[in-house]
C-alpha cells in the first residue's frame, strides 16, 4: 500500500516570504497523481495544485509550485509571496491510476499546519 | 458553477443511533467519494459511488454504507452509532471515475458529526 510522509507538523513564515513544504511517499508504481490540498479553519478541502508521475515538469500555479522529484519519491510544495489567507493545514496526497483496483482512493498525509506572521 | 454541497454542516447523534449524511456534487459530477477525518487517524476513504455503483471501499466495518443516485446525489448512512464515529465527514466529486487521466477530486464543506 501506498503511504504519504509529511515530516513537518506546523511551519510558519513571515508575510511576503517564501516557504516550501516537504512531503515524501512510497510507491511500487511507475504511474500516478500527487496532490497539494488545502484546508483553512473553515475545513473546505481546496486544491491548491496537481502533478501526473509521468510529467518532467514541475506543476505551477501562479505563487504555488512544486518540486516533483520522482526518484527520491519527493513532492514538496513551495508557496512565494505567503499571504495571510495561505494560512492553513496544507494535505499531500497521492492517488494510483484507475485500474489499479481498491488503490484509487486519495491517501493522504498527516497534514502541515502553516502560519502566516504579519 | 456551484461547488460540492454538503448537508447537515453539522450534526449531534447519541451513541446507539443512525445517521444519514448528504452530497451533492458539482453539476455534471458521476463520481463521489466519502472520507471522514478524524484528529488520531487523519484522512481515510471511505467508499467512492460511480453510476450508482461503488466502485471502490475502505477498510472500514459493515456499519458505514452509501448510495448514489440517479441524479449522482450521494447519502451516507452509519448506522449504531459509536463514540469513535465522531469525525468531520468529507465528500468529494470528480467528472469520470477517480484516479481516471485528468481527473481531480473537488471537496465539500464537510459535515461534522459529534457523537454523545
Amino acid at each position: 500500500a501506498q503511504t504519504v510522509t509529511q515530516s513537518q507538523p506546523e511551519m510558519s513564515v513571515q508575510e511576503a516570504e517564501t516557504v516550501t513544504l516537504s512531503c515524501t511517499y512510497d510507491t511500487s508504481e511507475s504511474d500516478y497523481y500527487l496532490f497539494w490540498y488545502k484546508q483553512p479553519p473553515s475545513r473546505q478541502m481546496i486544491l491548491v495544485i496537481r502533478q501526473e508521475a509521468y510529467k518532467q515538469q514541475n506543476a505551477t500555479e501562479n505563487r504555488f509550485s512544486v518540486n516533483f522529484q520522482k526518484a527520491a519519491k519527493s513532492f514538496s510544495l513551495k508557496i512565494s509571496d505567503s499571504q495571510l489567507g495561505d494560512a492553513a493545514m496544507y494535505f499531500c496526497a497521492y492517488r494510483s491510476p484507475r485500474g489499479n483496483f481498491g488503490n484509487e482512493k486519495l491517501t493522504f498525509g498527516t497534514g502541515t499546519r502553516l502560519t502566516i506572521i504579519p | 458553477k456551484a461547488g460540492v454541497t454538503q448537508t447537515p454542516r453539522y450534526l449531534i447523534k447519541t451513541r446507539g443511533q443512525q445517521v444519514t449524511l448528504s452530497c451533492s456534487p458539482i453539476s455534471g459530477h458521476r463520481s463521489v467519494s466519502w472520507y471522514q477525518q478524524t484528529p488520531g487517524q487523519g484522512l481515510q476513504f471511505l467508499f467512492e459511488y460511480f453510476s450508482e455503483t461503488q466502485r471502490n471501499k475502505g477498510n472500514f466495518p459493515g456499519r458505514f454504507s452509501g448510495r448514489q443516485f440517479s441524479n449522482s446525489r450521494s447519502e451516507m448512512n452509519v448506522s449504531t452509532l459509536e463514540l469513535g464515529d465522531s469525525a468531520l465527514y468529507l465528500c468529494a466529486s470528480s467528472l469520470g471515475l477517480a484516479g481516471s487521466r485528468g481527473e481531480t477530486q473537488y471537496f465539500g464543506p464537510g459535515t461534522r458529526l459529534l457523537v454523545l
